[in-house]
């Protein structure tokens, strides 16, 4: 069964500060993996990792994927009150029909 | 943002009733899926299409089924409701294999059962 563990659950900062989120995987024939943001609504769209592109940055907020290890990270540095959201990773691999496998996301709240 | 709506955007209902959850969209993406989100679980694929009359099963699909007659519409349908199936419900499409499997998605539906 596909898998994706996200962590920590939940992380409380305060503006400024750089933090890292975590996501491992264990999938079988992995294809991609995606970052999403989900304030209080909809999931959007941050970033997709593939082999032929580990590494992603958009302003403060960068990602990398290692594929030996089965993980990826997604950084945010210099912390601001509207980074607060729950983060989720997602995992496209197992059978074909493009189906993606999310982690339960992490709850990061910034302090003024 | 992509083309994607969801209607009704909240409902209540009674136990028992039957239910239908509808996701359209206009940019003509070949894959469309059902998710629930709950607290402590994430978000759990329900069902999902790979093309017009073309669905099949996700993890929790037990009452619930779906239908999708045109490219650009996917129902979602509650045969009798119970308060299990109490939910935010989005709906998300992608344009199939490779970079296009980003799934996008729409602004939910909050579903509540009495």
């Amino acid at each position: 069964e596909d898998k994706v563990v996200q962590s920590p659950l939940s992380l409380v900062v305060h503006e400024g500060d750089t933090v890292t989120l975590n996501c491992s995987y264990e999938v079988t024939n992995f294809r991609s993996l995606l970052w999403y943001k989900q304030e209080k609504k909809a999931p959007t769209f941050l970033f997709m990792l593939t082999s032929s592109g580990i590494e992603k940055k958009s302003g403060r907020l960068s990602s990398i994927l290692d594929k030996k290890e089965l993980f990826s990270i997604l950084n945010i540095t210099a912390t601001q009150t509207g980074d607060s959201a729950v983060y989720l990773c997602a995992v496209g691999g197992g059978g074909s029909n493009y189906k993606l496998t999310f982690g339960k996301g992490t709850l990061l709240t910034v302090n003024p | 943002d992509a083309g994607i709506t969801q209607s009704p955007r909240h409902k209540v209902t009674e136990t028992g009733t039957p239910v239908t959850l509808r996701c359209h969209q206009t940019e003509n993406h070949r894959y469309m899926y059902w998710y629930r989100q709950d607290p402590g679980h994430g978000l759990r694929l329900i069902h999902y299409s790979y093309g017009v009359k073309d669905t099949d099963k996700g993890e929790v699909s037990d009452g619930y089924s779906v239908s999708r007659s045109k490219t650009e519409d996917f129902l979602l349908t509650l045969e009798s409701a119970t308060s299990s199936q109490t939910s935010v419900y989005f709906c998300a499409i992608s344009e199939g294999p490779g970079s296009q499997e980003t799934q996008y998605f729409g602004p939910g539906t909050r579903l509540l059962v009495l």
